[in-house]
């Protein structure tokens, strides 16, 4: 079964600090890439994902990932962030085989100081 | 409907009874997911509904959790005898389920178990 590691629990920034959150996975086949945030007091939206072609992917809010299949990994970028993007970040895969579950990490939770 | 719908939002309940959890996924998804995410974990996967297919029940933590999807819509999860540990916030979710979908997110239901 697939798992999802993100390495970093708490990452706390002041604004216009860049921002790079690591996620790895572990499964050998083919998968989709997700990242997710959790805005306080608000639901799950997703905030970019990758299915193929080009690795590096761009979201919502100038955030984007790059997906390095060599390195089963999937880390989130912004070169600027903000006080608004303080939230709980999670990154997630889904496996193309017969168990097509969605698997999330255990997020990381992003403070950016005013 | 316009997004993934959940009842009720908050659910007080004492310890040994039961309770069902209720997800109205997004018109025309085919794809469901039940998630648990408690205080400063990730998210849990619990079960997965594609279709007409055999739920994927790999995530069910104990025989008190089960879930059901009538006709393809609506779901509910039920746990039975509840305990201290089942306090969580219970996610649905619904993708289109083609390989390479989103998932769009619920509110959630916040237990609590006293």
């Amino acid at each position: 079964a697939q798992s999802v590691s993100q390495h970093n629990h708490h990452v706390i920034l002041s604004e216009a600090a860049s921002l790079e959150l690591g996620c790895n996975y572990s499964y050998g086949g083919t998968v989709n890439l997700f990242w997710y945030v959790q805005y306080p007091g608000q639901h799950l939206q997703l905030l970019l994902k990758y299915f193929s072609g080009d690795p590096l992917v761009k979201g919502i809010k100038g955030f984007e990932a790059e997906f390095i299949k060599s390195k089963f990994s999937f880390n989130l970028r912004k070169p600027s962030v903000q006080w608004s993007d303080t939230a709980e970040y999670f990154c997630a895969v889904k496996a193309l085989s017969s168990a097509r579950q969605l698997t999330f990490g255990s997020g990381t939770q992003l403070t950016v100081l005013p | 409907g316009a997004g993934v719908s959940q009842s009720p939002s908050n659910k007080v309940t004492e310890k040994g009874k039961d309770v069902e959890l209720r997800c109205d996924p997004i018109s025309g998804h085919t794809a469901l997911y039940w998630y648990r995410q408690s205080l400063g974990q990730g998210l849990e996967f619990l079960i997965y509904f594609q279709g007409n297919s055999a739920p994927d029940k790999s995530g069910l933590p104990s025989d008190r959790f089960s879930a059901e999807r009538t006709g393809g819509s609506v779901s509910t999860l039920t746990i039975q005898r509840t305990q201290q540990e089942d306090s969580a916030v219970y996610l649905c979710a619904s993708s289109l389920g083609s390989l390479s979908s989103e998932a769009f997110f619920g509110q959630g239901t916040r237990l609590t178990v006293v």
